[in-house]
């Protein structure tokens, strides 16, 4: 599958930070989509784009569509300890997803 | 209540053995999936189905094979012929057309002895 590269690799952060992190691609995709997933369980969706440019808004997560359709990035504001977790960014270049290899987020309180 | 269920969430099996992995889904979509997960890595698509008895081969499907006699399920046998089967397993299913996201069950964690 196309390959996406997710930075930073790993944050270590304190409780009340904004969090920034990102997601390119050398191809262009029509979707983007924000996963959350806890130690040992399923990944779950947090917001889904479909139009460059596209800024959506979950709660305290953001994220945006890049306007040239190979770059999303996601922000999490005054982030709280159950913010912890692998956050992965995944495009649709078909009926299945790929994914990114995921940003791990650690929050002390 | 509306989702996806993954059983058994831990299963251990010894070497040379086939095992099943169940995932069923009440949410009435069309399309389900099969994905691998290895510590440190991203989820890597083995079988996909996008309707009642079709289904095609992802990225990673030696070594595995499907069904989908049922829209609700989608079960996926590990054969022996899987050389590295210890892996975390997950089950996601989508409406299959137009808007493409996926929900994914609790997962399976796979041992192999």
């Amino acid at each position: 599958g196309q390959q996406l590269n997710q930075s930073p690799q790993s944050m270590f952060i304190q409780e009340g930070e904004d969090v920034s992190m990102n997601c390119t691609s050398s191809s262009i995709f029509n979707t983007w989509l924000w996963y959350k997933q806890d130690p040992g369980e399923g990944p779950v969706l947090l917001i889904a784009l479909y139009k460059a440019g596209e800024l959506t808004s979950n709660g305290r997560l953001t994220a945006q569509f890049g306007i040239t359709r190979k770059d999303s990035f996601l922000n999490i504001s005054a982030s709280i300890p159950s913010d912890v977790g692998i956050y992965f960014c995944a495009v649709t270049p078909g009926y299945a997803l790929n994914f990114g290899k995921g940003t791990s987020l650690l929050v002390t309180p | 209540d509306g989702g996806i269920t993954q059983s058994p969430k831990y299963l251990f099996r010894k070497e040379g053995q086939n095992v099943t992995l169940s995932c069923e889904q009440n949410l009435n979509h069309d399309a389900m999936y099969w994905y691998r997960q290895d510590p440190g890595q991203g989820l890597r698509l083995i079988y996909y189905s996008q309707i009642v008895n079709d289904f095609q081969k992802g990225d990673i499907a030696e070594g595995y094979s499907v069904s989908r006699e049922k829209k609700e399920s989608f079960p996926l046998t590990v054969t022996s012929a899987q050389k590295n089967p210890t892996a975390f397993y997950l089950c996601a299913s989508s409406w299959g057309t137009g808007r493409n996201e996926q929900f994914f069950g609790p997962g399976t964690r796979l041992t192999v002895l």
